[in-house]
């Protein structure tokens, strides 16, 4: 079975400054998804950002990119000028490209915090 | 478009009693899922559907959960009877496919009492 694992229960970050969020994964696999899921305090689930396997090149999303390494099966969120709103919950979580995949698998999360 | 909407947003029930929470997916949606999310156990896939038939339901906890999804608009899942550790957080999501994004509800915050 597939798994996620978050390392980081917890980080924080200077307003303006740039913070990596950690994700491990483990998986037979070799076509899959990825995403980050972002839970503000308001308790919405946000798609912040998502990569395929098949792909090479990172995926970007305005300050958000992440840092995809398929050999290591790692695949950490780099949030670039940080602001107040970036302060929630972050999910990583794994998906199966396969039609008949499982859904979503989800690590445990990693609370940012972010300081003005 | 309208998103993926659950009712009630807060539920709190005195335990013994049943609890039903309702989700309406996004229109066209084929999958339909329900989480459970607590502090000790994160984010935990209870059930999904496709095309309103139970595809895997091996994370409901126990036989006093039971989930339906009458039609492609509307689900549910019931708590009977409830308990003080049945308290959680649960979420509704649809998806177009499998491996397509999932969209959330805004969930439910459970309280048992």
């Amino acid at each position: 079975a597939q798994t996620v694992t978050q390392s980081q229960p917890e980080m924080s970050v200077q307003e303006a400054e740039t913070v990596t969020l950690s994700c491990t994964y483990d998986t037979s696999e070799s076509d899959y998804y990825l995403f980050w899921y972002k839970q503000p305090p308001s308790r919405q689930m946000i798609l912040v950002i998502r990569q395929e396997a098949y792909k090479q090149q990172n995926a970007t999303e305005n300050r958000f990119s992440v840092n995809f390494q398929k050999a290591a099966k790692s695949f950490s969120l780099k949030i670039s000028d940080s602001q107040l709103g970036d302060a929630a919950m972050y999910f990583c979580a794994y998906r199966s490209a396969s039609v008949i995949g499982t859904p979503l698998v989800f690590g445990k999360g990693t609370r940012l915090s972010v300081i003005a | 478009d309208a998103g993926v909407i659950q009712s009630p947003r807060h539920e709190v029930t005195e335990m013994g009693q049943e609890v039903t929470l309702r989700c309406k997916p996004i229109s066209g949606h084929d999958y339909l899922f329900w989480y459970r999310q607590t502090m000790m156990r994160g984010l935990e896939l209870l059930i999904y559907f496709n095309n309103n038939v139970p595809i895997d339901d091996s994370g409901m906890p126990e036989d006093r959960f039971s989930a339906k999804m009458p039609n492609a608009s509307f689900s549910t899942l019931k708590i009977q009877p409830s308990e003080p550790r049945d308290s959680a957080v649960y979420f509704c999501a649809s998806s177009f496919r499998l491996n397509q994004p999932q969209h959330f509800g805004d969930g439910t915050r459970l309280s048992i009492l």
